[in-house]
């Protein structure tokens, strides 16, 4: 079965510096998309980056990208010039295709943002 | 932009009663998704549906039924009520696709519901 693990429960990062959050899933597929989502206080989860497995080019969306390792099933997320408003729970998922797009999430890591 | 909407934000009930959690969404979505979400534990999926009247179960259906008759709502139900389900509920949609084209799914803004 599938699994993702986020084994970082919290971290602290200084303003406009830069921060990696760490997630590793679990899975015999070869064809999978992989997404970190963010839930700020008002708790409306925000999705901010997406990674296609058959795609080696690592994405990224201005401030944030993600460091993609298929063979090790590492996707870790950084966060570039850090800012208070990126404070929130951030959250990895994992889904395998198919109609349904079902996700499988870590446990979420807890990111505060000292000024 | 998508909206879901979830019809209560904060929610408190009684030990035994049957309990109903709305979503509604309005992009014509074939999937939608009802989600539990504790500390530690993250996201763990209860039911999903991915047509109306259709419907299956996700990691911890028990104690949870669900319902689906417009496409644009999906209703989740507890039962009868217990203090182990005191938690923040999510819901979500999404289109469906093929095996090579995926859309990332779309979330309401949660349902924090209190068992007394």
């Amino acid at each position: 079965a599938q699994t993702v693990t986020q084994s970082q429960p919290e971290m602290s990062v200084q303003e406009a510096e830069t921060v990696t959050l760490s997630c590793t899933y679990d899975t015999s597929e070869s064809d999978y998309y992989l997404f970190w989502y963010k839930q700020p206080p008002s708790r409306q989860m925000i999705l901010v980056i997406r990674q296609e497995a058959y795609k080696q080019q690592n994405a990224t969306e201005n401030r944030f990208s993600v460091n993609f390792q298929k063979a090790a099933k590492s996707f870790s997320l950084k966060i570039s010039d850090s800012q208070l408003g990126d404070a929130a729970m951030y959250f990895c998922a994992y889904n395998y295709g198919g109609a349904t797009n079902k996700l499988i999430f870590g446990t979420g890591t807890l990111l505060a943002v000292q000024p | 932009d998508v909206k879901v909407t979830q019809s209560s934000r904060y929610l408190v009930k009684r030990t035994g009663e049957k309990v109903f959690l709305e979503c509604v969404q309005d992009m014509d979505h074939e999937n939608m998704f009802w989600y539990r979400q504790d500390p530690g534990l993250g996201l763990r999926l209860i039911y999903f549906s991915y047509d109306v009247k259709m419907k299956e179960k996700g990691d911890i259906p028990e104690g949870y039924s669900v319902s689906r008759e417009k496409k644009e709502r999906f209703s989740l139900i507890l039962e009868s009520a217990s203090t182990n389900q005191t938690s923040m509920y999510l819901c979500a949609s999404t289109v469906a696709s093929d095996s090579y084209s995926n859309q990332p799914q779309h979330f309401g803004d949660g349902t924090r519901l209190s068992i007394l």
